[in-house]
């Protein structure tokens, strides 16, 4: 399984933009690199997901590097509401180019963000 | 609306009593995943299944069991032989499929805690 590395801990200042790393770098050419959040005692929240081209939503803003080892999700003006935990995660693929198999998280950034 | 469904939210089981959680999604979707979480920690996989009657474990299966008769259901056991069963768990699904893009979308449910007592 590719594996994911992340900073344990950062911070924000409310209304500043955080950007979070994470290091992918035995990601597999057809493994997409997805974010999730989760708050404190709920199912973690999906914000977005991208092969090899920047991606951008309404949530966040993800930017991968051409070489695909590492990327950053990047939450452009950050709001209290955003302190939580990121995971970033790569997808495994199953036997025969299928999308099944192993879902592995790794230890995830718990992001604060401060006043 | 559809969604994965976690039952119960709170569950509390006595030293060697085996109990099962619940989790039902009317998503459609063929894999499910089983993962368990401790206080200030990540997510660590148990089971996942990726069509019915098939499973796999997973990092940490030892003392759980699972099955998967229906595609909508996925139930998880803790049987006694876990010896730390206290935690925060969850159910998870995906669609499957080829490629990538939207289709491959991890959908949660809001978790279930078991505290042995």
């Amino acid at each position: 399984d590719a594996k994911t590395t992340q900073p344990p801990s950062m911070d924000c200042a409310e209304g500043r933009a955080a950007n979070l790393p994470c290091n992918h770098s035995t990601i597999s050419g057809n493994e997409y690199v997805y974010w999730y959040r989760q708050i404190h005692s709920q199912g973690p929240q999906y914000i977005i997901h991208g092969l090899k081209n920047n991606e951008t939503n309404e949530m966040a803003s993800l930017i991968i590097t051409e070489d695909r080892k590492s990327s950053t999700l990047i939450l452009p003006h950050a709001t209290l509401r955003d302190t939580a935990v990121y995971y970033c995660i790569v997808r495994v693929l199953g036997a025969g180019g299928t999308s099944y198999g192993k879902l592995t998280f790794g230890q995830g950034t718990i992001l604060t963000v401060h006043p | 609306d559809g969604g994965i469904t976690q039952s119960p939210k709170y569950l509390f089981r006595k030293e060697g009593q085996n109990v099962t959680l619940s989790c039902e999604q009317n998503l459609n979707h063929d894999a499910m995943y089983w993962y368990r979480q401790d206080p200030g920690q990540g997510l660590r996989l148990i089971y996942y299944s990726q069509i019915v009657n098939d499973f796999q474990k997973g990092d940490i299966a030892e003392g759980y069991s699972v099955s998967r008769e229906k595609k909508e259901s996925f139930p998880l056991t803790v049987t006694s032989a876990q010896k730390n069963p206290t935690a925060f768990y969850l159910c998870a699904s995906t669609p499957g499929g080829q490629g990538g893009s939207s289709g491959n979308t991890i959908y949660f449910g809001e978790g279930s805690w078991l505290t042995v007592v």
